[in-house]
C-alpha cells in the first residue's frame, strides 16, 4: 500500500522557522506536493518538487529526497495567519485509483 | 477567472436519505476528483473522472455511493440510504491533466451533517 508520514500537531512561534517533515513509502514516485488548509476551508496549492533539492517561493521552501522519501516543508518569517493544517501528497504513476496519496496533515499553531 | 465551486455548501439530512453534491470544476479542466474529508483526518480519495469516464471507481466506500460527470464539466456525487459515518466534508478538485504535474484546485466542499 501507499504510505505518507507527517507529525499530527507542532506549535511555533511567531516570526520564528518552523520545518514539517513528510516521509513516503509508494509503489512509484512523480511528484511530491504541499497544500496548506486553513480550518473550515479547502487545501490550496504550495510547492512541488519532482527532482532533489530546495524550491524556494518567498517565505515557503520545499525540500525533497527521493532517495530518503523523504520532503519538508520550511516556513520562514511565521506569521499568525500560517496557522493551518499542511499537506503533504504524492503523486503515484499507474496507481490505480488513487493519482494523489494524500498524508493526514500537520496542524500547525502560530503563537505570539 | 472562477475556481471550482460545490453546491450545496452545507447539507444536513435525515438518515436513510439520499442526497446529490455538485460540482463545477475550472473551465478547461480535463481532470476532476471527489475526496472526503473526516474532521481531523486526511484526504480520503473517493474517484476521479478523465473527460466523462471514470475508470476506477473502487475507491468509493460502498455501491451507495455513485459519481457521474457530463459534458466534460459538471459532476455530481450520490450518496443513497445516507449514513451517519457519511457525515463528512466532501471536496471536489480539478486539475489540468490527471498525468501532468499540474496541481489540483479545490473547491470550499460541501459540509454533509447525516442525523
Amino acid at each position: 500500500g501507499q504510505n505518507i508520514d507527517q507529525p499530527t500537531e507542532m506549535t511555533a512561534t511567531e516570526g520564528a522557522i518552523v520545518q514539517i517533515n513528510c516521509t513516503y513509502q509508494t509503489s512509484g514516485f512523480n511528484g511530491l506536493f504541499w497544500y496548506q488548509q486553513h480550518a473550515g476551508e479547502a487545501p490550496t496549492f504550495l510547492s512541488y518538487n519532482v527532482l532533489d533539492g530546495l524550491e524556494e517561493k518567498g517565505r515557503f521552501s520545499s525540500f525533497l529526497s527521493r532517495s530518503k522519501g523523504y520532503s519538508y516543508l520550511l516556513l520562514k518569517e511565521l506569521q499568525m495567519k500560517d496557522s493551518a493544517s499542511y499537506l503533504c501528497a504524492v503523486r503515484v504513476p499507474n496507481s490505480g485509483n488513487t493519482p494523489l496519496v494524500f498524508g493526514k496533515g500537520t496542524r500547525l499553531s502560530v503563537i505570539a | 477567472g472562477a475556481g471550482v465551486s460545490q453546491s450545496p455548501s452545507n447539507k444536513v439530512t435525515e438518515k436513510g436519505k439520499d442526497v446529490e453534491l455538485r460540482c463545477d470544476p475550472i473551465s478547461g479542466h480535463t481532470a476532476l476528483y471527489w475526496y472526503r474529508q473526516s474532521l481531523g483526518q486526511g484526504l480520503e480519495f473517493l474517484i476521479y473522472f478523465q473527460g466523462n469516464s471514470a475508470p476506477d471507481k473502487s475507491g468509493l466506500p460502498s455501491d451507495r455511493f455513485s459519481a457521474e460527470r457530463t459534458g466534460g464539466s459538471v459532476s455530481t456525487l450520490t450518496i443513497q440510504r445516507t449514513q451517519q459515518e457519511d457525515s463528512a466534508v466532501y471536496l471536489c478538485a480539478s486539475s489540468l491533466d490527471r498525468d501532468g504535474t499540474y496541481e489540483q484546485y479545490f473547491g470550499p466542499g460541501t459540509r454533509l451533517t447525516v442525523t
